[in-house]
């Protein structure tokens, strides 16, 4: 079945350390998204990329970064810049690259301590 | 002021009720995606609308361009469809998709 795979599905870290989030797709699609989701708030867009090789920040990418070196990968990594990193982050897919038919994942939580 | 605003924020109600939650915008938008996230926070895509009115099995959405409004309905509810309920847009000016908050819907058996 064709989806998209986080892992791991909980992840603790000490304050200080970079940490990265895998996303695995296998649908083919050109565009991969990630968000974090805090409580009470929207899904909030931190890098997206539209093909392999290059990506674009989103509205929150201070303190994260990605890779796109592959079709089917898109890591994220949390780096110790990140001021407040304990969060809910998703990847999503999509088709057409306007994020008009996106798939997600199912998440990652992260917890700083 | 969000762009997309949703109501109500928490909805309690019994099995068997008619649901209906609400999204308002104020961007001009090419397309409306209501969205299900389960307690386990993996997210669903239930419908993309433009114009008009989409029904799948209990689910109708609806959208008013004119009025920037949309409303999802779901019929006969049951205690599976509890859950976290998104609006999402997708901005004409750049793709650009915006959340709403959320609805949590909790239905009580």
């Amino acid at each position: 079945d064709g989806g998209i795979t986080q892992s791991p599905k909980y992840l603790f870290r000490k304050e200080g350390q970079n940490v990265t989030l895998s996303c695995e797709q296998n649908l083919n699609h050109d565009a991969m998204y990630w968000y974090r989701q805090d409580p009470g708030q929207g899904l909030r867009l931190i890098y997206y990329s539209q093909i392999v090789n290059d990506f674009q920040k989103g509205d929150i990418a201070e303190g994260y970064s990605v890779s796109r070196e592959k079709k089917e990968s898109f890591p994220l990594t949390v780096t110790s810049a990140q001021k407040n990193p304990t969060a809910f982050y998703l990847c999503a897919s999509s088709m057409y690259g306007g994020q008009l038919t996106l798939h997600f994942g199912n998440g990652t939580r992260l917890t700083v301590t | 002021k969000n762009e997309v605003e949703q109501s109500p924020q928490n909805l309690t109600a019994q099995e068997g009720e008619f649901i209906t939650i609400n999204c308002s915008y104020s961007v001009g938008i090419s397309a409306l995606h209501w969205l299900q996230q389960h307690p386990g926070g993996g997210i669903v895509s239930l419908f993309m609308l433009s114009s008009g009115k989409k029904k799948h099995g209990r689910l109708i959405a609806t959208i008013n361009i004119q009025e920037k409004h949309s409303s999802l309905h779901i019929t006969a509810s049951h205690p599976r469809d509890s859950a976290v309920y998104i609006c999402a847009v997708s901005v004409n000016r750049d793709d650009k998709i915006i959340f709403g908050k959320g609805t949590r819907l909790h239905i009580l058996p």
